[in-house]
């Protein structure tokens, strides 16, 4: 069965730190892979997608994510973490007819 | 500005009633929507799938008579919970497209809680 898998459920980091959140994905054939964000209460916002093509996406909000075939892999990065990025962040895959799905979410919190 | 509008953001009702929210794509056709539905500190899944004019296609384990879904028009699909009880509170989100993963947008949700 298809699944995406966010090994981490939380993630503690400190402001203008480095973050790496890690996905994995199962699916046979091209995945179609998102990584979206969440704030409290709120719905889901779009950092970055990756259909085909550069394996580097660029994202908003100065995230990018990298996907890896090899490892089945699309861990999303940022270089330097703002106290606005907290909040929960949800890798997706997608088939072609556009049916998300999602891993279990990776909660981050950023300390001053 | 947002492309998928959904309506109401929060709603409040007593145990019993039914509730409707609205999923409207505001400048293309969504052919399907998507229904998700998010308990408290967990991820988001998958109710059901409708395409415009057609039944929706329900996923397992999902009560389809409890949760009605109308696909009317390719810019408008409506959730109805039917007789809310206090497990349906929960958050609700849809996301339409207009043909496949490539241009898929989400609502904002609706915050459902039921007394």
């Amino acid at each position: 069965a298809q699944s995406v898998t966010q090994p981490d459920i939380h993630i503690t980091v400190s402001e203008g730190a480095s973050l790496e959140l890690r996905c994995n994905y199962s699916y046979g054939a091209t995945p179609y892979l998102f990584w979206y964000v969440q704030s409290p209460g709120q719905g889901l916002q779009l950092l970055l997608k990756y259909f085909s093509g550069d394996t580097l996406v660029q994202g908003i909000k100065g995230f990018e994510a990298e996907f890896k075939r090899s490892q089945s892999s699309f861990n999303l990065r940022k270089p330097s973490v703002h106290w606005s990025d907290a909040a929960e962040y949800f890798c997706a895959q997608t088939d072609s007819w556009g049916k998300l799905q999602f891993g279990a979410g990776t909660q981050v919190v950023v300390t001053p | 500005g947002a492309v998928v509008s959904q309506h109401p953001s929060r709603v409040i009702c007593k145990s019993g009633t039914s509730v409707k929210i609205e999923c409207r794509s505001l400048d293309f056709q969504a052919t399907t929507m998507f229904w998700y539905r998010q308990f408290p500190k967990q991820s988001l899944m998958l109710m059901a799938t409708s395409n415009e004019g057609s039944k929706a296609t329900y996923e397992q384990g999902v009560e389809k008579d409890k949760f009605l879904i109308n696909h009317a028009s390719l810019t408008l699909s409506t959730l109805t919970v039917t007789s809310a009880h206090p497990e349906d509170s929960s958050f609700y989100i849809c996301s339409a497209t207009e043909g496949g993963h490539e241009k898929l947008f989400f609502g904002s949700g609706t915050q459902l809680s039921v007394l």
